[in-house]
């Protein structure tokens, strides 16, 4: 089956505990990205790759990390994770150049709350 | 549960009847169009996209609109189920190398 999986689902941490979240996709996309949800926000990108070891930064990368080593994953890192950092996170993967003109398929989310 | 729904507007339809969810984008320069759906505790998932060289496309159930003169997207769902409630927003794309989405709105589908 087709799919974008991120681990953990839920995380519960405290200020200053670094954290990855992992994210892997079976579909052979070249694109990659991260988004943060909030309540009235919807979704704003964090961190972009258009291929391996290609990435850039989105709207919203300050405070986070990214990598991306193998074609199939795209760990989203945070160093030093602050409150304002608790929101819901997706990852999400297209086919072919990764072009805004592709539909992004994302994965089911990863809730963090940092204390 | 999520907290995606908080501040959104909100469609309350009927079971069976039909459901027209609207967006407005923004930049007129963008010539692709997704409509995404998505249920708490999932991540969004696509139903159904349109290129700016349509003004109509149609899915099972679902049918996309797309007026560039006035940058206005809509969605309807015919028949409305109760599986159909969820969040909806949009997303504009081709004009950048991003894809914009929009707030969403919330469907409620009332049995």
């Amino acid at each position: 089956e087709a799919q974008v999986t991120q681990n953990p689902r839920y995380l519960i941490t405290v200020t200053g505990k670094k954290l990855t979240v992992t994210c892997s996709q079976n579909m052979n996309h070249e694109y990659m990205s991260w988004y943060r949800q909030d309540p009235g926000l919807g979704l704003r990108q964090i961190y972009y790759s258009m291929n391996v070891e290609v990435t850039d930064k989105g709207d919203v990368p300050e405070g986070y990390k990214v990598s991306r080593k193998e074609k199939r994953n795209f760990p989203l890192i945070l160093e030093s994770p602050s409150p304002n950092q608790t929101s819901l996170y997706f990852c999400a993967s297209s086919d072919r150049t990764g072009r805004s003109n592709q539909p992004q398929h994302f994965g089911d989310g990863t809730r963090l709350s940092i204390l | 549960g999520e907290s995606v729904g908080l501040h959104l507007p909100t469609l309350s339809v009927q079971e069976g009847d039909n459901s027209i969810i609207n967006c407005a984008y923004s930049n007129s320069a963008s010539d692709y169009f997704i409509w995404y759906k998505q249920e708490s505790g999932k991540g969004p998932q696509f139903i159904i996209d349109i290129r700016s060289n349509m003004d109509k496309r149609q899915g099972q159930r679902v049918t996309v609109l797309l007026n560039k003169t006035v940058k206005h997207l809509s969605l309807q769902i015919a028949a409305t189920q109760p599986g159909d409630s969820a969040v909806y927003f949009c997303a504009e794309g081709g004009a950048t190398n991003k894809l914009i989405f929009g707030t969403g709105t919330l469907l409620a589908v009332q049995p």
